[in-house]
């Protein structure tokens, strides 16, 4: 099994620029995560999943988007983008709530 | 929802046994202790998970007092690779409590 797999590794985009970071996962989890974090700080949650079809939305989805059409994959959409959306993003799934497994990370600048 | 608090940083060397605890006090019947262990530019990886009493696997120990108010994840003889932050987590299995949150964390810095 590969895991939690994301891309791109890194990007940076101008301000007002668009992308979606790719999270795919092969351990057939129900429940997929979007998580950030800034330097030296802790994760902040931006939207999670319980299952395909399902999203809600976390501590920080302002600025945010998502889509679950199948259990695989978890798309997060970034639309005009700030500088405050420099961080390290971070795709999760798990068979329950714990034991999440993480992705490798996104590293995304903005200027 | 059950808040926990854990200290900023430790430091600790090569060698030695170190104790991480997490306060927790507001824990709910149904809630369980898990704890995370990140390196620096990697994700956050599972170590322990408990409910009470005591937990081992290969990599750490998890000790919870009856009260289960906190909890004390234990490195034994840690390394330099230890090196990381550790995060304390409080929830419901079955639902998503705050278990979708993490804290801080502690910063664990060992030394030669």
């Amino acid at each position: 099994n590969a895991g939690v797999t994301q891309t791109p590794k890194f990007r940076i985009l101008k301000i007002g620029q668009s992308m979606t970071l790719q999270c795919t996962q092969d351990m057939n989890h129900n429940y997929m995560y979007w998580y950030r974090q800034d330097p030296g700080m802790g994760l902040k949650l931006i939207y999670y999943s319980v299952g395909a079809g399902i999203t809600d939305k976390g501590e920080v989805p302002n600025g945010y988007n998502v889509s679950r059409s199948t259990t695989e994959d978890f798309p997060l959409r970034l639309e005009l983008a700030a500088p405050s959306q420099t961080s390290v993003y971070f795709c999760a799934s798990s068979p329950r709530w714990d034991s999440k497994y993480f992705g490798p990370g996104t590293r995304l600048t903005v200027t | 929802l059950a808040k926990t608090t854990q200290p900023i940083s430790m430091d600790s060397y090569e060698g030695q046994e170190v104790n991480i605890t997490c306060s927790h006090n507001n824990i709910a019947t149904n809630d369980y202790i898990t704890w995370y262990q990140q390196f620096p530019s990697q994700g956050p990886r599972f170590i322990i998970q408990g409910y009470k009493t005591k937990v081992t696997n290969e990599v750490a120990s998890l000790f919870i007092p009856a009260d289960r108010k906190s909890s004390t994840l234990s490195l034994p003889r840690v390394s330099l690779s230890d090196t990381a932050v550790y995060y304390c987590l409080v929830g419901d299995l079955n639902n998503a409590g705050n278990m979708l949150t993490f804290g801080g964390g502690t910063r664990l810095m060992v030394k030669p």
